[in-house]
């Protein structure tokens, strides 16, 4: 138990679906993230938030849509998705001080898979 | 460009000590995180490294050499429950992190 809990743990949807993942942390950082990992490749960053605010898009299709309505949860929807943005999508989030993220605590994770 | 390298690929025996290597090129530096991801799991963090030298921290230890762009685990008395893949992650200048592929450690009795 992280401390981050990310809902559903799987999900399979057609690329025609509209669908959202959700994150929410317990740990009372200010700071979250929206990571993709595919299989043998590095975490790639999409999306950050401090206290609420987008501070990066790590230029992301817009197909992905971040929504941070405070500084607990995280939601990221999906519409129109292809098949090579199956993925597991890790959510994050950490005490960020100055701008460094410091240690991050992550959920178990999405796996999406696209049809 | 910037660039973190490191095996995708170790085996070690039960009881025994492996290493895992970390070589790291970024934009500035502002230090070197280890995580530990189990298959199905989250990744937790294991260490972090600014200054040169050894960090320990029971059975686990990370080194961090800044003028060689290069970062050791070592991870002693291995357990089957060790068998996991092992993230390194360099940070820039601007404090994004540059992540690895991760390497998958297998354990064997």
């Amino acid at each position: 138990e992280t401390g981050v809990t990310q809902t559903p743990r799987h999900l399979v949807m057609g690329m025609t679906n509209k669908k959202s993942l959700k994150c929410e942390q317990h740990l009372g950082h200010n700071a979250m993230y929206w990571y993709k990992q595919s299989a043998k490749k590095p975490l790639e960053l999409m999306f950050v938030y401090n206290f609420k605010e987008q501070t990066e898009n790590n230029s992301v299709p817009s197909r992905f849509s971040p929504e941070c309505p405070n500084s607990s949860h995280l939601f990221l929807h999906l519409h129109t998705l292809q098949p090579e943005d199956s993925a597991l999508y890790l959510c994050a989030s950490s005490l960020r001080t100055s701008g460094e993220p410091g240690e991050l605590f992550f959920g178990e994770g999405s796996r999406l898979t696209v049809l | 460009g910037q660039n973190i390298d490191q095996p995708t690929e170790m085996t070690a025996t039960e009881g025994a000590i492996v290493q895992i290597n970390c070589t790291y090129q970024t934009s500035g530096f502002n230090g070197l995180f280890w995580y530990q991801q189990h298959a199905g799991e989250a990744p937790t963090f294991l260490s972090y490294n600014v200054l040169d030298g050894l960090e320990e921290k029971g059975r686990f230890s990370s080194f961090l050499s800044r003028s060689k762009g290069y970062s050791y685990l070592l991870l002693k008395e291995l357990q089957m429950k060790d068998s996991a893949s092992y993230l390194c992650a360099g940070m820039d200048s601007n404090y994004q992190l540059i992540w690895g592929a991760g390497t998958k450690l297998i354990i064997k009795p």
